[in-house]
């Protein structure tokens, strides 16, 4: 079965200071991979999505980037960090190209001060 | 463009009775997907019901099933038999040929003893 893991699940950074959040998916293969945000009480904001190794599209743009080293890993990051990227991040995947469920990783709760 | 509205900010119901969350999409795809997530306070999206346009047949999934008004764009969840671990917060989504993923404003659940 696939699974989907993403870490850390907590983080505590100062602005101006850089982010890396991970996600990994295993159990299948060339999935569809996404980044999601939540700001506090609210629904959630597409960021980024890849169909593919190195292929990434941007929907908002903003202090973030992501990348995707491997066929199953997809890295949010940022060089410096704003109070306003404080908030839920979550990894989704889903089966590549077709009309199809998502489904979403654990989540990381991403706090700026 | 997509849209989903959840008109119901908040909802609460007793333990064991029924209650019906609402949602109403718009889209002008031919082929999608609906859905509804589950987010309680650990925060991690979990899928509930998912449902093919293309299927007349509402879905189940044990005490949850759906209304799938086609013609009316309307998509409600129905929880039978409300448990107190059925308190969380419930979106709807609608996607697309692109798979990705739109959502709904929430709507906040409170299943009381």
């Amino acid at each position: 079965s696939q699974t989907i893991h993403q870490w850390p699940a907590t983080l505590v950074q100062p602005v101006g200071s850089p982010l890396s959040l991970e996600c990994t998916v295993e159990g299948t293969s060339n999935p569809n991979l996404y980044w999601y945000r939540q700001a506090a009480g609210r629904g959630l904001q597409l960021l980024f999505y890849s169909v593919g190794i190195g292929q990434i599209s941007s929907e908002v743009p903003q202090n973030l980037s992501a990348s995707r080293p491997q066929d199953r890993q997809f890295i949010l990051s940022s060089k410096k960090l704003l109070l306003s990227d404080s908030g839920f991040y979550l990894c989704a995947w889903s089966v590549s190209r077709e009309v199809n469920t998502i489904y979403f990783g654990e989540g990381s709760w991403l706090t700026v001060v | 463009a997509q849209t989903v509205t959840q008109s119901q900010p908040e909802m609460s119901v007793q333990e064991a009775e029924t209650v019906t969350l609402s949602c109403t999409y718009d889209t002008s795809e031919n082929n999608y997907y609906l859905f509804w997530y589950k987010q309680p306070p650990s925060r991690q999206m979990i899928l509930v019901i998912r449902q093919e346009a293309y299927k007349q047949q509402n879905a189940t999934e044990n005490r949850f099933s759906v209304n799938f008004q086609k013609a009316a764009k309307s998509f409600s969840l129905k929880i039978s038999d409300s448990q107190l671990g059925d308190t969380a917060m419930y979106f709807c989504a609608s996607n697309n040929a692109g798979n990705m993923l739109t959502f709904g404003g929430g709507t906040r659940l409170m299943v009381k003893p």
